[in-house]
């Protein structure tokens, strides 16, 4: 299986400032039948699903806002919140779909400082 | 725009079946790949399994042969059946959607969830 390791677990942040999330995988989820990057990123709420945020490794979803951005390839990607807004609290995963079993980082969680 | 709601009971005995349903609105069941995904207490994902236009199906080989996923294109249901369940087996049930037709890609589309509890 794919080990995603995200960093850090918690991630207080105050208002206004980035933070920056990290999410590294055991194995590269570049496939190279289209040299993209198998791995998207998730929004979750308390008592609400996971919401995509970013497909792709980079590719923002339409209605996400642009504060939200991510980059990286193979095994080492990063989702970055430009100015934390109030809310962006929630906790965020990675997830790979380049091969199955699709698997998913521990989770971050982001808070106001 | 395509909707899920997950359905069935939210308790179940250990050693029993488990089952639950998926119901989709707005869309059809054809040419996607559509998940299982748990939520456990503690808030990890595992990803159950998919299936592919009522055909293919593939699992996470760590629940050991006791996962089976069916669908029933007449009815825009697809369902879960989870084997021999132990408290393990408590967590938020969603099903869910790829986000692009034919093709792995990201889970686009997901249903609200249902939580199971496994208890005597």
């Amino acid at each position: 299986d794919i080990v995603l390791t995200q960093s850090p677990d918690s991630l207080p942040v105050s208002l206004g400032e980035r933070a920056t999330i990290n999410c590294k995988s055991s194995q590269s989820v570049l496939y190279s039948g289209d040299n993209k990057n198998y791995l998207a990123w998730y929004q979750q709420k308390p008592g609400q699903p996971p919401k995509l945020l970013i497909s792709g490794a980079s590719s923002r979803e339409s209605g996400v806002p642009d504060r939200f951005s991510a980059s990286g390839s193979e095994t080492d990607f990063t989702l970055t919140i430009a100015s934390l807004q109030a809310e962006d609290v929630a906790v965020y995963f990675c997830q790979q779909y380049v091969a199955p079993p699709r698997t998913f980082g521990q989770g971050t969680r982001v808070e106001i400082k | 725009q395509v909707q899920l709601l997950e359905s069935g009971p939210g308790l179940v005995k250990p050693s029993e079946t488990l089952s639950l349903t998926c119901s989709v609105t707005g869309g059809s069941l054809n040419h996607y790949f559509w998940s299982w995904i748990r939520q456990t207490p503690g808030g990890g994902l595992q990803w159950i399994g998919y299936i592919y236009s009522n055909a293919r199906t593939v699992y996470n080989p760590s629940l050991r042969g006791r996962v089976t996923i069916s669908a029933d294109l007449s009815k825009s249901q697809f369902s879960l059946s989870l084997k021999s369940v132990t408290a393990a087996d408590t967590a938020v049930y969603f099903c869910a959607r790829d986000m692009d037709s034919g093709s792995h890609s990201a889970f686009s589309v997901w249903g609200q969830g249902t939580m199971v509890t496994v208890s005597s």
